[in-house]
């Protein structure tokens, strides 16, 4: 079992819908990402969390340390926002080092 | 700008080559690292460096080697013994005192 899991793997909306992606994991952490790589592959950062509540325009992101459980939430979703979008933990300690999902492949349909 | 440049985009070569992958970055970031990313997997770390002049190995470091010679720059060595070296390779950079990090375009490496 990996140690972050999302689901799902894959999802297709049609344009105007509300979009959840969800992130579980089985290790303690000290700050859990969100990131989205577009076709070509460069990853942009969108979110960093490590309790309650973040929002940026159409998105939104929640964690619940107890649960060990994330959520990617996206409102009135846009082919734009296609992309895969990866979930990402960072353990303890000093090296930065990241735990990443498999990824969920989102594509919004016009 | 700043940024994280890696170079080339795409890469070719033949079975038995070394090839290395650049990775640049003008952000004044300490902390570099280096992973790979293969399709239904998540990406893997496989090599860090922490400052100038000294790297750690990931969790699939081996056939792989790095260099921390300056602050800037993180080049990624994959060498004939990796046995499966076709895969997306992603740079990435991070100040010491932060959790986040970020991320160059990519080098998508087929050996042939």
């Amino acid at each position: 079992k990996n140690e972050v899991e999302q689901s799902p793997q894959n999802l297709t909306a049609q344009e105007g819908e509300f979009i959840t992606i969800n992130c579980s994991y089985s290790v303690g952490i000290s700050a859990l990402h969100w990131l989205q790589q577009h076709p070509g592959g460069g990853i942009v950062s969108l979110f960093m969390l490590s309790s309650g509540k973040k929002k940026h325009g159409r998105l939104i992101a929640t964690i619940n340390i107890q649960e060990k459980h994330s959520s990617l939430h996206i409102t009135a979703s846009h082919p734009r926002d296609s992309a895969v979008y990866i979930c990402a933990v960072r353990g303890g300690g000093a090296t930065n080092k990241l735990i990443f999902g498999t990824g969920t492949l989102l594509a919004v349909q016009p | 700008d700043g940024g994280i440049t890696q170079s080339p985009k795409y890469l070719f070569r033949k079975e038995g080559q070394n090839v290395t992958l650049s990775c640049e970055q003008n952000l004044n970031h300490d902390a570099m690292y280096w992973y790979r990313q293969d399709p239904g997997q998540g990406l893997r770390l496989i090599y860090y460096s922490q400052i100038v002049n000294d790297f750690q190995k990931g969790d699939i470091a081996e056939g792989y080697s790095v260099s921390r010679e300056k602050k800037e720059s993180f080049p990624l060595t994959v060498t004939s013994a990796q046995k499966n070296p076709t895969a997306f390779y992603l740079c990435a950079s991070a100040r010491q005192d932060s959790n986040e990090q970020f991320f160059g375009p990519g080098t998508r490496l087929t050996v042939l």
